[in-house]
């Protein structure tokens, strides 16, 4: 799997949109980008996956830029409840065999 | 209905021990896949199981292993424990294999190596 690069860490305040970028240079043409989130002391959550098409669902935004190095998960009115760490993972879509990365811990503030 | 359940939840052993840990998938779910998290490693893929048969592997030496039984629950053995093995195991359940949108994860066994 390609890897990705992360923000160690990043702040938003409650209510406005986070955005949380990742890099992808090395991905290639038939990997997916999927973002999970972990919330302390709890398993992964999926949030998303696209492959170069944006996609949006109930929790998130992803955009993926046109040449596919990068994408960026935006979570449009960020809650206290979504304080976690956010991971960005590539991947070719039904294969199993992956791992995460350090991902980004953000910290959404009142 | 209920979700991926582990047991136990928490577990110390000292170095050389051996260890078992369980993990039972939602029902319907006949792929379970097993993960380790550390702080400096991140989560790292263990292997999955799919109909009682290992369908991929991560890269950990042979003292891991993992069985599925007919109704899709799963155990992981660690033996011969080193203090690196110090971590929290997560088991994730998904109807298909290779699905990781459907996996979902279970609260972990968080063991620690004396």
């Amino acid at each position: 799997d390609a890897k990705t690069t992360q923000p160690t860490s990043m702040d938003c305040a409650e209510g406005r949109a986070a955005n949380l970028p990742c890099n992808h240079s090395t991905i290639s043409g038939n990997e997916y980008v999927y973002w999970y989130r972990q919330i302390h002391s709890q398993g992964p959550q999926y949030i998303i996956h696209g492959l170069k098409n944006n996609e949006t669902n109930e929790m998130a935004s992803l955009i993926i830029t046109e040449d596919r190095k990068s994408s960026t998960l935006i979570l449009p009115h960020a809650t206290l409840r979504d304080t976690a760490v956010y991971y960005c993972i590539v991947r070719v879509e039904g294969y199993s065999t992956l791992t995460f990365g350090k991902g980004t811990m953000l910290l959404v503030s009142p | 209905k209920a979700g991926v359940t582990q047991t136990p939840r928490y577990l110390i052993k000292t170095r050389g021990q051996q260890v078992t840990l369980s993990c039972s998938p939602i029902s319907g779910h006949r792929s379970v896949s097993w993960y380790q998290q550390t702080p400096g490693q991140g989560l790292q893929f263990l292997f999955e199981y799919f109909s009682e048969t290992q369908r991929n592997k991560g890269n950990f030496p042979g003292r891991f292993s993992g069985r599925q039984f007919s109704n899709s629950r799963s155990e992981m053995n660690v033996s011969t424990l080193e203090l690196g093995d110090s971590a929290l195991y997560l088991c994730a359940s998904s109807r298909t294999p290779g699905g990781l949108e459907t996996q979902y994860f279970g609260p972990g066994t968080r063991l620690l190596v004396l």
